[in-house]
């Protein structure tokens, strides 16, 4: 069963970048989207964007001016750059696989806290 | 933006007794290929988001069937129907017809 781990700084400043990883084991996520998604504390759910296995992305327009995605496949990880951070970036960032065609995120990461402070 | 909408946000619930949530959308997102990709999805302390419906009505894998998703259109709904300890949590609705993915507010299920 595929599991997804998120990791990150914790802590990362107001104007520098977030940078966080999903790490994808016990099963292959190839042909696979991987979606980050974040939780700010007491609001909802946010759908940030989904990179492919082979390295397509898709954005959402409300952030798509400050972050890029990446994939490693030799190491089944992930990574999320968000750059020029504020306050309103700390959230619980989630990472979760989506089947190609599928229209659903089956497998969640545990999610991972980063806070903007200086 | 599709815009989703949940109601109630708060939902006290006797254990044994069902619950029901509604979530309503802005616009139909039926996608190119004809399927309605709407899904529902539990969030408890200390846990990953759990997938429990998929396609308005599909149960996931490992799901309990007194877990149901119905719908068409703009509404749809997500009916537990006899509430248990465990699924005290957050449940969210969320559609991926269209970009950007969108979901709705959170209902909270408590135990009166």
């Amino acid at each position: 069963q595929v599991q997804l781990q998120e990791s990150g700084p914790g802590l990362v400043k107001p104007s520098e970048t977030l940078s966080l990883t999903c790490t994808v084991s016990g099963g292959s996520i190839s042909g696979h989207y991987l979606s980050w998604i974040r939780q700010v504390p007491g609001a909802g759910l946010e759908w940030i964007g989904y990179i492919h296995y082979s390295g397509g992305t898709n954005y959402n327009p409300s952030l798509k001016s400050r972050v890029t995605f990446s994939v490693d496949t030799s190491k089944n990880e992930f990574t999320l750059e968000l750059r020029s951070v504020t306050a309103a970036d700390t959230a619980v960032y989630y990472c979760a696989r989506e089947i190609p065609a599928a229209g659903h995120l089956d497998s969640w990461g545990q999610g991972t806290l980063a806070t903007v402070s200086s | 933006d599709i815009v989703m909408t949940q109601t109630p946000l708060s939902s006290p619930v006797t254990l044994g007794q069902p619950a029901s949530i509604s979530c309503k959308s802005s616009q139909s997102f039926v996608h190119s290929d004809g399927n309605t990709y709407l899904s529902w999805l539990q969030l408890r302390p200390g846990q990953p988001p759990r997938l429990l419906i998929y396609r308005i009505s599909n149960r996931f894998s490992g799901v309990p069937d007194r877990f149901s998703g119905s719908g068409a259109g703009t509404d749809f709904t997500l009916k537990i129907s006899r509430v248990e300890a465990e699924d005290v949590g957050v449940y969210y609705c969320m559609q991926a017809s269209q970009f950007p993915y969108t979901f709705g507010q959170g209902t909270k299920l408590e135990i009166k």
